[in-house]
């Protein structure tokens, strides 16, 4: 049973930069969330999508955007990089609510680098 | 808005002893959940225990156990008979209940670095 899986491991980009990071969720799992974990500091939550739909969104700016695809896989996209935009990104999938499951399972992480 | 907070950023604890780390929050809800996560070096997010607020026991895993203590709002993790691969970052997390849509998001202690030593 493979587990959430993301890409890439490490990126590095420039200031001003576009960036798109990858994930797979879990098998048997349809919600897919994205979080900003900067070093040190527990994880952000930037959005979380359903049936391909945005269905909540954080404190993030319009700069970070996403995608759903029928597969339940999603992207994350980031424009216009700043140096703030640094940090561990998570990818967590889980079963929708009609499951009555909640638990969330997190990918391994993309390690961002905007130089 | 919810917030957790985790007052200690680190703790060590010897191999066999058993150590607890603390965890309060703030909400207005009622149905909620609570969850420890572990982050080892690898950094790899680790579900480690799940608490569902409606219930008054609390849970355990093998040798993870929760103090749940809804009305202080508090909810700590104890690690019975540490090991060596117990060495991680551990985050709380609240998560609101909202069956307005399909899932729900997490909102993040700050973590405590929990070290194991021989």
């Amino acid at each position: 049973d493979a587990g959430v899986t993301q890409s890439p491991t490490h990126l590095i980009k420039t200031r001003g930069q576009q960036v798109t990071l990858r994930c797979s969720p879990k098998s048997g799992h349809d919600t897919v969330s994205w979080y900003q974990q900067a070093l040190g500091q527990g994880p952000q939550f930037i959005f979380q999508y359903y049936e391909e739909e945005e269905r909540q969104r954080g404190n993030f700016p319009d700069r970070f955007s996403g995608h759903q695809f029928p597969n339940y896989s999603s992207e994350l996209n980031v424009n216009a990089l700043l140096l703030g935009d640094s940090a561990l990104y998570l990818c967590a999938s889980s079963k929708n609510r009609l499951s009555k499951s909640y638990e969330q399972y997190f990918g391994p992480g993309t390690r961002l680098t905007v130089t | 808005a919810q917030t957790v907070t985790q007052s200690q950023p680190e703790m060590s604890v010897q191999d066999a002893e058993t150590v607890t780390l603390s965890c309060t929050y703030d909400t207005s809800e009622n149905n909620y959940y609570l969850f420890w996560y572990k982050q080892p070096p690898s950094r790899q997010m680790i579900l480690v225990i799940r608490q569902e607020a409606y219930k008054q026991q609390n849970a355990t895993e093998n040798r993870f156990s929760v103090n749940f203590q809804k009305a202080a709002k508090s909810f700590s993790l104890k690690i019975s008979d540490s090991q060596l691969g117990d060495t991680a970052m551990y985050f709380c997390a609240f998560m609101k209940l909202d069956m307005a849509y399909a899932g729900n998001m997490l909102t993040f202690g700050g973590g405590t670095r929990l070290m194991v030593k021989p």
